[in-house]
């Protein structure tokens, strides 16, 4: 069965430093978000991004934040100058048609903590 | 010194017992639902969804029911295994945009 697959699983930065998380789509999957769960709180979503734009984002994302679609496969997500309290899960997810009815499905998510 | 962090509902059931979840959602605006499922240290896994122009949809071992009146979502969960054990989040989509939103969450602890 197909699955959004993330890497690494595991991140530990230092604050200030720069990360990329990756993440792989689902293939056939048009739609492609990031979510975060500071641990022991709700998931909260991040950003979504479509036809290699940003469609909608929360007040979460600021300029520190930024998605990029770099070829067919990969979604990745920058986080220029990493702060402690960006320390949370980061998940992946992706939904097949265009429009937000639609189901998403979640990679397993990269641990980041920031020293 | 202050709590941080949220303290999840618990559900406990006997294997084999059935178990029902709660969701109160909060927007009336929200038309699609889903439940989630959480294993420790996993990604948000799909169980099962509901368009708001349904009462009640079935899956394997799983009846989401939804109740638009109240704002009430609810998971059922025939015949509770171990592997059951998780954290169980519902979504809901507001046909506003493509974000969903995670309600807290319930731990749900099968004994064997």
């Amino acid at each position: 069965e197909p699955e959004v697959t993330q890497t690494p699983s595991h991140q530990v930065t230092q604050m200030g430093q720069e990360v990329i998380l990756r993440c792989v789509p689902i293939s056939n999957h048009l739609y492609f978000y990031w979510y975060r769960q500071i641990l022991g709180q709700k998931v909260e979503f991040l950003v979504s991004f479509y036809n290699n734009e940003i469609s909608e984002k929360s007040e979460i994302f600021d300029d520190q934040f930024s998605v990029e679609r770099p070829d067919g496969s990969n979604f990745t997500l920058k986080i220029r100058s990493t702060k402690l309290e960006d320390s949370a899960m980061y998940f992946c997810a992706s939904s097949g048609r265009a429009g937000g009815q639609e189901t998403q499905y979640f990679g397993p998510g990269t641990r980041l903590l920031v020293l | 010194g202050e709590s941080v962090g949220l303290h999840l509902p618990t559900l406990s059931v006997q294997e084999g017992d059935n178990s029902i979840i709660n969701c109160a959602y909060s927007n009336s605006a929200s038309d699609y639902f889903i439940w989630y499922k959480q294993e420790s240290g996993k990604g948000p896994q799909f169980i099962i969804d509901i368009r708001s122009n349904m009462d009640k949809r079935q899956g394997q071992r799983v009846t989401v029911l939804l109740n638009k009146t109240v704002k009430h979502l609810s998971l059922q969960i025939a015949a509770t295994q171990p592997g059951d054990s998780a954290v169980y989040f519902c979504a809901e989509n507001r046909n506003t945009g493509n974000q969903f939103y995670f309600g807290t969450g319930t731990s749900l602890t099968v004994i064997p």
